[in-house]
Parts: structure tokens; C-alpha cells; sequence
């Protein structure tokens, strides 16, 4: 039963402009959510998070946007570059209910065209 | 230098061998993990252990065994490898038992023949 759900599995983009990265999750004591971006022959490194309690969490070209009552959540990079494509994984964590167990989505490849 | 470090970055043995491998992390975190990308691309957490202490322990057969000599190091241990073991193995660590900004190490790809 998964409980990220990253329904698409790729998305590619021009260079300039805007990705959009979609993230589901059902389990609502899930209270900090994260995007960690890989590049092949490397591990996941920290992007960007948001808390629950917030709904839009911006860092330069990267901003997180959080529905709660749709249980979504959503990456926007503006403008997009070349260097950006990777794979992106949400994450989410109820914190002290799972003793720091992050549940990662399946991730979106993201190819940023020149 | 790295924050958190594997070794080895490749694996490739037969099955039924016993391997190990090793973690280190210098950013004084308290908190370490495994965790198991199988070929679906999943990431799932295996162990985690704070202050050397361990805390999750996900369904996962004991012939896997994280052994932390300290909180820096949290060691994994295979016995009797079977060919679905294959897979990439991260290593992670966090500030404190929240986790939830984790970093991770670049990975051991375990090919079992």
C-alpha cells in the first residue's frame, strides 16, 4: 500500500520554463514533507520541505506548494535548467509517530530539454 | 568532505557469500539509517539507529544485520546472500530521531550472481 503516490513517472521540459512535480499521500498524520532530488550513481539530496501547518514554502527557483484537504502536494521549479534534470522524491514523515521513518515516493524523472 | 560516506561503492559476489557493508557520517548527527532501492526504484527504510541504539526495524530477514560501534559508523552486515538481495543499499543520518532532513550517502550496488 503506498502511501506517496508520484503518479507520473516522467516529465520533460523546456529549458526556461516551469516544472511542475506532483506528489499524493493518504496518511493524514503525515506532518513534514520533503523533495529530494537524485542523479544516476548518486544519493538523494535534501531540495526543499514544508511543514504541515504551512502551505507554500518558496527557496530561489524552488517552491513547494501543500493541499492538505487534497492530500497534495506539488514542486514548481521557475525557470527550469538543464542541470535540473534528475529524478525527484517526495517524502513525507509523521515525525515522532514513525521515529524519523521518511515513506518516499517512487519518484518523476525530469529532463530539462535546452 | 563527504558528509556521509559507503564503502563499497560496488559489490558483486555469489550467492550464499557473507559481505558487509560500511557508513560513516562526520556530521555529528544522532541518528542513522538503511535503507534498500530495489529495482521498482523504491526507497525503503531497512534499519535506523539512534545514538546506537536500534530503532526501526522493518520487516527484513535477519540474515541483515546493522551492527553501530558508534553513532559516526552504522555498519550492515549480509549473511548467505541470495539474488534478491540485488539492489542499491543507502546509507543515511539525521540530526535527531524527528529525521526529517536525512543525508545520504551515494549508494552500494550489490549485484548478486
Amino acid at each position: 500500500d503506498q502511501q506517496v503516490k508520484q503518479n507520473s513517472p516522467s516529465l520533460s521540459v523546456q529549458e526556461g520554463r516551469i516544472s511542475i512535480l506532483n506528489c499524493d499521500y493518504t496518511n493524514s498524520m503525515f506532518d513534514y514533507f520533503l523533495w529530494y532530488k537524485k542523479y544516476p550513481a548518486e544519493g538523494p539530496t535534501f531540495l526543499i520541505s514544508i511543514s504541515s501547518i504551512k502551505d507554500k514554502n518558496e527557496d530561489g527557483r524552488f517552491t513547494v506548494f501543500l493541499n492538505k484537504s487534497a492530500k497534495h502536494l506539488s514542486l514548481h521549479i521557475v525557470p527550469s535548467q538543464p542541470g535540473d534534470s534528475a529524478v525527484y522524491f517526495c517524502a513525507a514523515s509523521d515525525g515522532g509517530g514513525s521515529q524519523g521513518n521518511l515513506i518516499f515516493g517512487k519518484g518523476t524523472k525530469l529532463s530539462v530539454k535546452p | 568532505d563527504t558528509a556521509v560516506s559507503q564503502t563499497p561503492k560496488y559489490l558483486v559476489t555469489q550467492m550464499g557469500n557473507d559481505k558487509s557493508i560500511k557508513c560513516e557520517q562526520n556530521l555529528g548527527h544522532d541518528t542513522m539509517y538503511w535503507y534498500k532501492q530495489d529495482s521498482k526504484k523504491f526507497l525503503k527504510i531497512m534499519f535506523s539507529y539512534n545514538n546506537k541504539e536500534l530503532i526501526i526495524n522493518e520487516t527484513v530477514p535477519n540474515r541483515f544485520s546493522p551492527k553501530s560501534p558508534d553513532k559516526a559508523h552504522l555498519n550492515l552486515h549480509i549473511n548467505s546472500l541470495e539474488l534478491g538481495d540485488s539492489a542499491v543499499y543507502f546509507c543515511a543520518s539525521s540530526q535527531d530521531l524527528r529525521g526529517y532532513e536525512q543525508y545520504f550517502g551515494p549508494g552500494t550496488r550489490l549485484t548478486v550472481t
